[in-house]
């Protein structure tokens, strides 16, 4: 059974730029399908974006498009997410996902705040 | 964007009662249906994949139903564990879609 391991919390003021790590165990960054999606408090999740081994495309809904970028380290088997142009409205917990959903990180809480 | 509308939003039920909980997409979306729980405070656990199978360790009590544009997620008798909400997800086309949830409480 794999596992993602998230980076730490993270507070943030407007404008600046998070990004948020997660390590593979039990997978191949080249063979997993592995997504990024975030929940607002108490709310329901946003998929943000996603590497489909298949085409080997990475593709990333268009609201986050000129702000997000997923990037990985194949010699840690690490991936990574950056969010740039933080507001407040990004304030949420992050999760990344592998295997459609089959596992999920632990989750990482940025706060955007003056 | 396939909108994804889970219903109901929250619902209240008894112990060992059925459960039915709906998605239904705005367009076919094939069996590429997903379903998750989550806890208050903890990480989703996804219970169903391709629309109805079950993921290895989860209780026989959960399945999953549909295709094409309506999915039902079923609990066969409601124990006090499930006290969840649920989501369901479309992974046929970008971008993917979370249902809204539903709060499943006991009665």
């Amino acid at each position: 059974q794999g596992q993602l391991v998230q980076s730490g919390a993270e507070v943030k003021k407007p404008g600046a730029s998070v990004k948020v790590s997660c390590k593979l165990s039990g997978y191949s960054l080249s063979e997993i399908s592995r997504h990024w999606v975030r929940q607002a408090p108490g709310k329901g999740f946003d998929w943000m974006g996603g590497f489909d081994p298949v085409d080997g495309q990475t593709i990333y809904a268009q609201k986050f498009r000129g702000r997000i970028s997923m990037t990985e380290d194949t010699t840690t088997n690490t991936a990574f997410m950056e969010l740039s142009s933080l507001t407040s409205e990004d304030t949420a917990v992050y999760f990344c996902i592998a295997g459609m959903g089959r596992t999920w990180g632990q989750g990482t809480l940025v706060t955007v705040f003056s | 964007d396939i909108q994804m509308t889970q219903s109901p939003s929250a619902m209240s039920a008894s112990v060992g009662d059925r459960v039915t909980i709906t998605c239904r997409a705005s367009q076919g979306i094939n069996n590429f249906l997903a379903w998750f729980q989550q806890k208050p405070g903890k990480v989703p656990k996804r219970l169903i994949y391709a629309s109805s199978s079950l993921q290895s360790g989860v209780p026989s009590r959960f399945s999953g139903s549909g295709s094409g544009t309506e999915f039902t997620l079923t609990i066969s008798s409601l124990q006090p564990e499930d006290i969840a909400t649920y989501y369901c997800l479309q992974h046929n086309s970008y971008p993917f879609t979370f249902g809204g949830g539903t709060k499943v409480e006991i009665k």
